[in-house]
């Protein structure tokens, strides 16, 4: 079993419709989560970071983790055209190794 | 701002060959990594470095051989190229990945083994 589970879509959803990605994790020593974003043929950018348990927003975007249930999401409000991309997550416990899920192919339709 | 710069962008190999895939950085970072991509697989890590002269392994390092001369470069050796190894390679960069810090990518190299 995969220390990082994420189911890999791929989603298509209308413009302006809210996207909803998860990743499930085993490993309880992971402390910090992140959300990247990864455009075809392009390295994957930090999207959005977090290391507790609750919600973060930054604009549309909101990263939510549930450290009880081994769960975290992220929240995508008024999708655009442009946030058509690979969404990865990632998790590190205290040391250098991420482990990152496979990737969700989101697709926003204009 | 370069960032990270790989080279090349795309690679062709025979089984068997050799070759190195070359990693700079112009941040003073630290640490480097090199993961693979694979569909479905996400990106799994296959050697990492937290400084000059101190490697180690990651999640996949068969087959593959890095060093780290100098705090910028960190190049990645196939030793002798399988056709499992076909992969995007993309090489990493942070200040501490184990504190939550960022990592930034390279581009990617594409590399087919035939």
């Amino acid at each position: 079993q995969k220390e990082v589970e994420q189911d890999p879509g791929p989603l298509s959803v209308p413009e302006g419709a809210i996207v909803s990605l998860n990743c499930t994790y085993s490993n309880s020593a992971f402390q910090y989560f992140m959300w990247y974003r990864q455009y075809s043929r392009k390295g994957p950018e930090l999207l959005m970071y977090t290391y507790s348990s609750g919600n973060k927003e930054d604009g549309r975007f909101t990263a939510q983790v549930d450290k009880s249930s081994k769960y975290i999401s992220l929240f995508i409000r008024d999708s655009q055209p442009s946030d058509s991309a690979t969404y990865l997550c990632a998790m590190v416990p205290n040391d250098y190794k991420l482990s990152f899920g496979a990737g969700t192919t989101v697709t926003v339709r204009a | 701002n370069a960032g990270v710069t790989q080279t090349p962008k795309f690679q062709v190999l025979k089984t068997g060959q050799s070759m190195t895939l070359q990693c700079a950085q112009d941040m003073n970072h630290e640490y480097m990594s090199w993961y693979r991509q694979d569909p479905g697989m996400g990106l799994r890590l296959i050697h990492y470095s937290v400084g000059a002269g101190i490697t180690d392994q990651g999640e996949v390092p068969n087959g593959y051989n890095v060093s780290r001369s100098t705090t910028e470069d960190f190049p990645l050796r196939l030793l002798s190229a399988a056709p499992s190894q076909t992969s995007v390679y993309f090489c990493a960069s942070s200040y501490s990945p184990g504190a939550g810090e960022k990592l930034f990518f390279g581009s990617g190299t594409q590399l087919s083994v035939l």
